[in-house]
């Protein structure tokens, strides 16, 4: 069964730090891995997705990346601005079954002005 | 705007109203979810349906009952519903090709039962 964690569960930094948010899976066996954006009583917004024949999948300041053989990927996020603080979620698309994403419990960013 | 829209935003029942929640997509894809997200856990996959047809049932309660008429809408029907149902409720959609299957996700209707 897909387990999938995020870390940190909360962060909180100073405008204009890059950061480095982290998802890892237990099975590897995924179709993709996708990270979403949620702000507070919101819906989720898709930032990235990465097949999983990929290694990385970049969008203006962010930059994801994925290891299948290790069970992880990360979120890099560079030059955070207060606009960036929100809930990041990771989402693992596994190939057993029927097409379902198995969501981490996400990681709660707040940038300071 | 992502393409899937829900409605309502916001609803407040009692436990024996029967209500329904709506969702939308106007993307082609030809699979839905309905999703359950709680304060401090992680979304919960409720239902799928793909091709219009349901895929997965994820050990939910029978006071959820959801319905696929067609392949962009999705209702999920609520009825004697419990207070630790509230929670937000998320739709999304996503093409049933796994070299491109992104998924949209509405903003979700928060539903408070009391």
């Amino acid at each position: 069964k897909q387990e999938v964690t995020q870390i940190p569960a909360a962060l909180s930094v100073p405008e204009g730090e890059n950061l480095v948010l982290n998802c890892s899976f237990t099975d590897s066996a995924i179709y993709n891995l996708q990270w979403f954006r949620q702000d507070p009583g919101k819906g989720l917004t898709s930032l990235l997705l990465i097949q999983s024949s990929q290694r990385e999948q970049t969008s203006g300041r962010l930059n994801a990346s994925l290891d299948k053989s290790s069970g992880r990927s990360t979120l890099y996020i560079a030059a955070s601005q207060p606009g960036d603080s929100a809930t990041y979620l990771c989402a693992a698309l596994g190939t057993s079954g029927t097409y379902k994403y198995i969501f981490g419990t996400g990681t709660r960013l707040k940038v300071l002005a | 705007e992502t393409g899937v829209t829900q409605t309502p935003r916001h609803l407040v029942m009692g436990m024996t109203n029967k209500k329904s929640l709506k969702c939308e997509q106007h993307l082609g894809h030809n699979a839905m979810y309905w999703y359950k997200q709680s304060a401090k856990k992680p979304l919960e996959l409720m239902f799928v349906y793909s091709l219009e047809e349901r895929v997965e049932n994820n050990s939910v309660p029978s006071r959820f009952s959801p319905e696929c008429p067609n392949s962009s809408h999705l209702f999920l029907h609520l009825h004697t519903l419990q207070p630790e149902d509230s929670a937000l409720y998320l739709c999304a959609s996503s093409q049933e090709n796994p070299t491109y299957t992104e998924a949209f996700f509405g903003q979700g209707t928060r539903l408070t039962v009391v």
